[in-house]
């Protein structure tokens, strides 16, 4: 398997510009989370979701994000309009239904300038 | 509500020496999972082991060790022999709930230094 894959890897962006973030799980995996990683906040989970729907977005930070997950192979994270405080390295983790193993994608650095 | 707690920000270790790093939880919820992840400089995210809060042995993946103390709520990660590789950044993280679609969150991670 070639593990959970994340595009793009790098994206720069303008203020007010909208984004889109996009992952797909491991194959077999039934749970998927959006995490956000900055130096002043760590880790910090936005979104989850299982079998496709959305758990729990009390991590979303404002109306401006947005997640989806249409089918058991994708999800999309946007921003819309993107912020300069938005630029982060964005990460998507899917997980087995025992949910004794969580594997992380390579992670999409965002700046917005 | 879920709490993660890593309380060293850095370590060091003598190469080929073991170190512990250490992590304490707080949950309500008698079912929940712990992780431990490693962060290189890359800036991947390596998931290394996992333990259940209802495992009754310590979790092993090779030189890596969980340190599961329930009644204390530490789930502290003992590393044998370090390596000049393992020098990363190693989160803590909690699930609250059996199986796999739980919330999952992190510790503020420790930066572990690996002297030769």
């Amino acid at each position: 398997d070639a593990g959970v894959i994340q595009s793009p890897r790098h994206e720069v962006t303008e203020m007010g510009q909208e984004v889109t973030l996009r992952c797909k799980p491991i194959s077999g995996h039934n749970s998927l989370f959006w995490y956000r990683q900055t130096m002043m906040r760590g880790l910090e989970l936005l979104i989850y979701f299982n079998n496709n729907v959305p758990i729990d977005d009390s991590g979303m930070p404002e109306d401006r994000f947005s997640a989806k997950m249409p089918n058991a192979s994708f999800s999309t994270l946007k921003i819309q309009p993107s912020e300069p405080r938005d630029s982060a390295v964005y990460f998507c983790a899917s997980s087995t239904p025992q949910g004794t193993e969580a594997f992380f994608g390579q992670g999409t650095r965002l700046t917005v300038v | 509500a879920q709490k993660i707690t890593q309380t060293q920000p850095g370590m060091f270790v003598q190469e080929k020496e073991a170190v512990t790093l250490d992590c304490t939880y707080d949950t309500s919820d008698p079912s929940y999972g712990l992780f431990w992840y490693k962060q290189p400089s890359s800036g991947e995210m390596i998931f290394l082991i996992y333990q259940g809060s209802y495992d009754q042995q310590n979790a092993t993946e090779g030189r890596y060790s969980l340190n599961f103390q329930k009644a204390r709520k530490s789930a502290n990660l003992v590393i044998s022999a370090s390596q000049l590789g393992d020098s990363a950044m190693y989160f803590c993280a909690m699930r609250e709930g059996q199986g796999g679609g739980f919330k999952t969150i992190f510790g503020a991670g420790t930066r572990l230094f690996v002297k030769a």
